[in-house]
């Protein structure tokens, strides 16, 4: 099935450092959405955008909705521990009609050394 | 308010078996999803539920697998019978249907804690 390209796959980084990974896609959506998954758990909605060009921040993250609808970045500023895990995009058409399904990428692997 | 609850949280079973996980949604979710999680893969749809209606079944992998959902609060997804390549982490997902161009007013998909299934 369709999937979008995820980048980095993983990143270890230093705690108090930033992190910036992204998404790109080769079909529009209207919605791209971030999820954060620690071990054992299922996907976390982190942050919905929903509008080409829209920023917007959930405490020490930032995310952005690309103006060509085609792709977004999620940035972590100042890094701790709790960080860690692993970060999917998604991808959403949401039509008049209702949902369609999600299309996620591949995830981001952060670890954060202390 | 309780989330999508999952269940078994783990399952191990020998080749051959029938499997059974089960999904509650969250109260008042008119969709519901089924994924599978694997490292090779990544998140992958099987299948989609509106109003207890399945509507896009494509991502089911073969006839081995089914799923149902009975009521608003139920949804079972079946393995019969199952083999090693179907260990994954299965998840459950539900969502509001939507109202589009109204800002702030678009429901997302909130997942379940998954199903982790060893098929030995």
């Amino acid at each position: 099935g369709q999937q979008l390209n995820q980048s980095p796959q993983s990143m270890f980084i230093q705690e108090g450092e930033d992190v910036s990974m992204n998404c790109t896609s080769s079909s529009i959506f209207n919605t791209w959405l971030w999820y954060k998954q620690d071990p054992g758990e299922g996907p976390v909605l982190l942050i919905a955008l929903y509008k080409a060009g829209e920023l917007t921040s959930n405490g020490r993250l930032t995310a952005q909705f690309g103006i060509t609808r085609k792709d977004s970045f999620l940035n972590i500023s100042a890094s701790i521990p709790s960080d860690v895990g692993i970060y999917f995009c998604a991808g959403q058409l949401i039509r008049g009609s209702g949902n369609t399904p999600l299309v996620f990428g591949k995830g981001t692997r952060l670890s954060v050394i202390a | 308010d309780a989330g999508v609850i999952q269940s078994p949280r783990h399952e191990v079973t020998e080749m051959g078996q029938e499997v059974t996980l089960r999904c509650k949604p969250i109260s008042g979710h008119d969709y519901l999803f089924w994924y599978r999680q694997t490292m090779m893969r990544g998140l992958e749809l099987l299948i989609y539920f509106n109003n207890n209606v399945p509507i896009d079944d494509s991502g089911m992998p073969e006839d081995r697998f089914s799923a149902k959902m009975p009521n608003a609060s139920f949804s079972t997804l079946k393995i019969q019978p199952s083999e090693p390549r179907d260990s994954a982490v299965y998840f459950c997902a539900s969502s509001r249907k939507t109202r589009l161009g109204l800002a702030g007013d678009q429901e997302t998909q909130y997942f379940g804690p998954g199903t982790r299934l060893l098929v030995l």
